[in-house]
């Protein structure tokens, strides 16, 4: 069963702390890895990742895919209090109509 | 970035009621969109999957005849609620696949209580 894992499912934190999430993924085929952040209302977008090694990044945030580990990481530095959300990892799989999510982590940033 | 609105953005209804929401993609084209659903600090759950021009495929346990879907355009969901009961209150969201890309976009979510 295709499956994406989340880690840790929530941290909390203190400002200008930074963190690491993780999502690792078994599923077959793939092909890209999405990550979003949800706070009160719907996710949005923040980074796809389809080729290993090669970071993203946003500002704070950055990321990288790992094909041969099948992991993503997220990193967020000198976090602040609007930081706090729910981080969402999800992948695409070749021959795939859908996304399929991990857990989320619930992170909160203490001021 | 790209948009997706989502209408209403709450609504409150008698049981028995049919609800109707809509998805719409503003600066992009959606062959394909999604309907979800999510409770409470859990995860979102894919209901449906809503294809411009064909019928929707619905994942195990989603009953279609209750959650009916159209995509009648490459811009349009829609998604109708019918005969509503309290045990369908929930967040439904919507999110748009940008045509031939993996890159996909979500609605800002509509809240349905059933009364």
């Amino acid at each position: 069963e295709d499956k994406v894992v989340q880690s840790p499912l929530s941290l909390v934190v203190h400002e200008g702390d930074t963190v690491t999430l993780n999502c690792s993924y078994e599923v077959t085929n793939f092909r890209s890895l999405l990550w979003y952040k949800q706070e009160k209302k719907a996710p949005t977008f923040l980074f796809m990742l389809t080729s290993s090694g090669i970071e993203k990044k946003s500002g704070r945030l950055s990321s990288i895919l790992d094909k041969k580990e099948l992991s993503s990481i997220l990193n967020i530095t000198a976090t602040q209090t609007g930081d706090s959300a729910i981080y969402l990892c999800a992948v695409w799989m070749e021959y795939g109509n859908k996304l399929v999510f991990g857990a989320g982590t619930i992170l909160r940033v203490k001021s | 970035g790209a948009v997706v609105s989502q209408h209403p953005s709450r609504v409150i209804c008698k049981s028995g009621t049919s609800v109707k929401i809509e998805c719409r993609s503003l600066d992009f084209q959606a062959t394909t969109m999604f309907w979800y659903r999510q409770f409470p600090k859990q995860s979102l759950m894919l209901m449906a999957t809503s294809n411009e021009g064909s019928k929707a495929t619905y994942e195990q346990g989603v009953e279609k005849d209750k959650f009916l879907i159209n995509h009648a355009s490459l811009t349009l969901s829609t998604l109708t609620v019918t005969s509503a009961h309290p045990e369908d209150s929930s967040f439904y969201i919507c999110s748009a696949r940008v045509t031939n890309t993996d890159t996909q976009y979500f609605g800002p979510g509509t809240r349905l209580t059933v009364l």
